[in-house]
């Protein structure tokens, strides 16, 4: 079993939907990250959260430090926003664990 | 202020070759951690990087090794590369004197093809 699930492993949604992606992880973690790559391969961080909830425009990132879940939001999504997301987190010795990544296609 | 970068953006080489990638790393971080990205897979962490010594290594066999120069870029070696060392290697840096929770910026990568 991965130290670290994503779900759903591939999404398609109609614009303007909500999205969410979720990540569950079995190790003692210091931080999440969520990232963004795009074809081509490049990553950019979404968040980086220990704790609580963080927005960014439309994206929205909660974590459950004691049930061991994140969940990344989209609102409004648009089809730029297609992409692939993966969760990462750091473990107690500042390694960090990723995910498979959720291929997320929007649809116009 | 430039980014994480990396070079060559693509690489072919065959079986048995020896390879070697090149990371500069975002101004002011002085940390480098190397990834592997098979097609379809979430990266695997390689090493890192820290005061030019490794400081962590993930489950990667000893033809992967690597460098980290006083001005902190690195580099990561390949020796006698294996069709299955064909990935995308990421390279990110960041700033271990920012505290416990280090954000990772990454680089855009370098594509390796073994063929």
């Amino acid at each position: 079993k991965n130290e670290v699930e994503q779900s759903p492993q591939n999404l398609t949604a109609q614009e303007g939907e909500f999205i969410t992606i979720n990540c569950s992880y079995s190790v003692g973690i210091s931080a999440l990250h969520w990232l963004q790559q795009h074809p081509g391969g490049g990553i950019v961080s979404l968040f980086m959260l220990s704790s609580g909830k963080k927005k960014h425009g439309r994206l929205i990132a909660t974590i459950n430090i004691q049930e061991k879940h994140s969940s990344l939001h989209i609102t409004a999504s648009h089809p730029r926003d297609s992409a692939v997301y993966i969760c990462a987190v750091m473990d107690r010795d500042d390694k960090i664990i990723f995910g498979k990544g959720t291929r997320l296609h929007i649809l116009p | 202020d430039a980014g994480v970068t990396q070079s060559p953006t693509h690489l072919i080489k065959t079986r048995g070759q020896q390879v070697t990638l090149r990371c500069s790393p975002k101004s002011g971080h002085d940390t480098v951690s190397w990834y592997q990205q098979a097609l379809g897979q979430g990266p695997q962490f390689i090493f890192q990087y820290y005061e030019e010594e490794e400081r962590q290594r993930g489950n990667f066999p000893d033809r992967f090794s690597g460098h980290q120069f006083p001005n902190y870029s690195s580099e990561l070696n390949v020796n006698a590369l294996l069709l299955g060392d064909s990935a995308l290697y990421l390279c990110a840096s960041s700033d271990r004197t920012g505290g416990p929770y280090n954000e990772q910026f990454f680089g855009p990568g370098t594509r390796l093809t073994v063929l």
